[in-house]
């Protein structure tokens, strides 16, 4: 079936290095796929989007990246805060895209240490 | 609101009972969506809801899970005769609507526990 998966659990850097989470999908049709920060006892949070016509957006200290030859997406955190500390989700919207519904990887924590 | 809202925050509930789970999503969104979260994992999808057209119900896991919303606002997620393994967060999102990406807002969830 559909999955988008996470490589790494559990990702722990020190505060002020830079942060990188990646992320496998599987259906190379999907055509939006979204980064989400879930912080304890929170729903997730939008963080940033990219359509797959794209391969860089950038936002306020991070920037996602979209390498569709190998279905792979990618979460550059700039300047690791200790608020920073999550479990971040990727998702993507197969098709058909109009039903919004979003297919969830498993999560990777990122830890900060100070 | 100014959020969505989920009610309540923490349920248990002993094995074969029935749960009822409100969302309130933000008024004036038209998509509802109801999605689950099992301990260490991802969310799954399980309904939707858009205006007044008929439910996606593809994502729900059994027939004793059920849900609906009235007059276009509050949504209710009722799973009957629960079993343990229907424990997990259960989280609300709502929407401008269908499809408007990035636009989902979560609630908070209800934390759910078969015992």
């Amino acid at each position: 079936g559909e999955s988008v998966g996470l490589h790494l659990p559990t990702l722990s850097v020190q505060e002020g290095d830079n942060s990188i989470i990646n992320c496998a999908y599987s259906n190379s049709a999907s055509d939006y796929f979204i980064w989400y920060k879930q912080e304890s006892g929170k729903g997730p949070q939008f963080i940033i989007d990219i359509r797959s016509n794209m391969d860089k957006r950038q936002g306020q200290r991070v920037t996602v990246l979209l390498n569709k030859t190998v279905k792979h997406l990618s979460l550059q955190i700039a300047a690791t805060q200790p608020g920073d500390s999550a479990v971040y989700f990727c998702a993507e919207i197969p098709p058909p895209s109009n039903t919004g519904k979003l297919i969830f990887g498993q999560g990777t924590t990122l830890q900060v240490k100070p | 609101g100014a959020g969505v809202s989920q009610s309540p925050s923490n349920k248990v509930t002993e094995k074969g009972k029935d749960v009822e789970l409100r969302c309130d999503p933000i008024s004036g969104h038209t998509a509802l969506y109801w999605y689950r979260q099992s301990l260490g994992q991802g969310l799954e999808f399980l309904i939707y809801f858009q205006g007044n057209s008929a439910p996606d119900k593809s994502g729900l896991p059994s027939d004793r899970f059920s849900a609906e919303r009235t007059g276009g606002s509050v949504s209710t997620l009722t799973i009957q005769r629960t079993q343990q393994e229907d424990s997990a967060v259960y989280l609300c999102a709502s929407s401008p609507r269908v499809g408007v990406r990035g636009l989902y807002t979560f609630g908070s969830g209800t934390r759910l526990t078969v015992v």
